[in-house]
Formats: structure tokens, C-alpha cells, sequence
């Protein structure tokens, strides 16, 4: 079955623009996770979707929102970028079962650079 | 809060040896670990997780990990490397509470040469 979909793979933008990525789970799956990947920080966690709610967010200012649709698709946007949100931004997706962890199933991210 | 620490950040070994990637973690909590892969320009794939029960758990392409509760420490070991094991793998936890919020370590680069 086709795996995570995430677009753009890449893209440029200017210090005060804004971007969208978009994130397309498995079949199925209901719970969409973002990841922000970057060399310094490492792999941090922004926040999870469930049923298109925000089930659980981590510590990223407000700058950084997200949503996700019915047919479990999600979207997350950066406001007012910085220099520092430079970074590969990954999804993962999963069935969202409730309890016990599930594997989590990454996309191949999509990577912003700001200038 | 929990913490990873992947105690090397780049492990150069010769194809066909033995290799141990190193894991600590530090939280108030139960968790539960994992260990992810990272090709180039790819996402992340799962290798293994310890959710309970045996502390010895046995993942894909040979790779097996030793969960030590007393020393907090969940090492990646694989007897013998092949040259398409080179990736950068990242040990993970999660709480019990918040299975989908994982905290990563700083990952560790494997370099397999030949």
C-alpha cells in the first residue's frame, strides 16, 4: 500500500513569509505526527492529529499551527518565518489507537530552507 | 520530561564486524524505546521497539537491543555489518501516556567501510 506523502519535498522561502506542507497518512491511519529535524536541535516533536483534533503539542511557539482534514489528511503552516525554521519538516502517521504505542510510519519529509 | 542520549555521534566500523550503538535515557516515568533508521534523504523506518516483557528484543535486518532497566540504557547491536546498514539511526522514548510523542536522541552516523 502506499506509504506517507508529504509535499512539497522541497521548497524556499524569504524570512517573514509564510509556508504550508501537507501530509498524506497511510490508509487508514487516523493520527498524523510532525516532526521538525534540524542539525542542531535534532528531531523534536510539534504536535499530533487525531479525528482532526490536536491530541498532544510540544513545546513550539505559536507560529507553528496545524490542522487535519476528515479523509485524515493534515496540513501544518509556519507564520512569519525565521532563519531557524530551516529544517526538514517530517510526518508520521499511524492507526491512533488508543493505550499502548504503535510504530510510527515517516514520510520522506519535506525540507524548507528560509533565506 | 524524558531524555535520550545516544552517547556517540558517528561510529566508523569495517564491514562484516560486530557494531553497538549506545542508548540512555533518563525519565520519572515507564517509557517505552525504540530504535529508528534514517537513509539519506529518506524518512525514518523502525528497527525495534521494547514495550515490556523480554529484555532482549530482536528487530529487522539482524539488528537486536538490550533494554537494561538499572542502568537506563537500550543498545543497538548487529554481529555483522554490511555496507547498506550505513545510515544514522536514533534511539527514541516514548510515556506511556503519549505513545505518539516521541523524544529522540541526538542519532549516531554509521558508517559501514569495505
Amino acid at each position: 500500500k502506499a506509504g506517507v506523502t508529504q509535499t512539497p519535498r522541497y521548497l524556499i522561502k524569504t524570512r517573514g513569509q509564510q509556508v504550508t506542507l501537507s501530509c498524506s497518512p497511510i490508509s487508514g491511519h487516523r493520527s498524523v505526527s510532525w516532526y521538525q529535524q534540524t542539525p542542531g536541535q535534532g528531531l523534536q516533536f510539534l504536535f499530533e492529529y487525531f479525528s482532526e483534533t490536536q491530541r498532544n503539542k510540544g513545546n513550539f511557539p505559536g507560529r507553528f499551527s496545524g490542522r487535519q482534514f476528515s479523509n485524515s489528511r493534515s496540513e501544518m503552516n509556519v507564520s512569519t518565518l525565521e532563519l531557524g525554521d530551516s529544517a526538514l519538516y517530517l510526518c508520521a502517521s499511524s492507526l491512533g489507537l488508543a493505550g499502548g504505542p504503535e510504530e510510527l510510519f515517516f514520510g520522506e519529509g519535506s525540507r524548507l530552507t528560509v533565506l | 520530561a524524558q531524555s535520550v542520549t545516544q552517547l556517540d555521534s558517528q561510529v566508523p566500523v569495517f564491514e562484516e564486524a560486530p557494531v553497538e550503538l549506545r542508548c540512555n535515557y533518563s525519565s520519572s516515568v515507564s517509557v517505552y524505546l525504540f530504535w529508528y533508521v534514517q537513509y539519506p534523504n529518506q524518512g525514518l523506518q523502525l528497527l525495534l521497539k521494547y514495550l515490556s516483557g523480554s529484555t532482549l528484543v530482536k528487530g529487522i535486518n539482524g539488528f537486536e537491543a538490550e533494554f537494561n532497566k538499572s542502568q537506563t540504557s537500550f543498545h543497538l547491536r548487529k554481529p555483522s555489518v554490511h555496507i547498506s546498514d550505513t545510515a544514522e539511526y536514533f534511539c527514541a522514548v516514548s510515556d506511556l501516556g503519549s505513545a505518539r510523542q516521541l523524544t529522540f536522541g541526538s542519532g549516531t552516523q554509521l558508517t559501514v567501510l569495505p
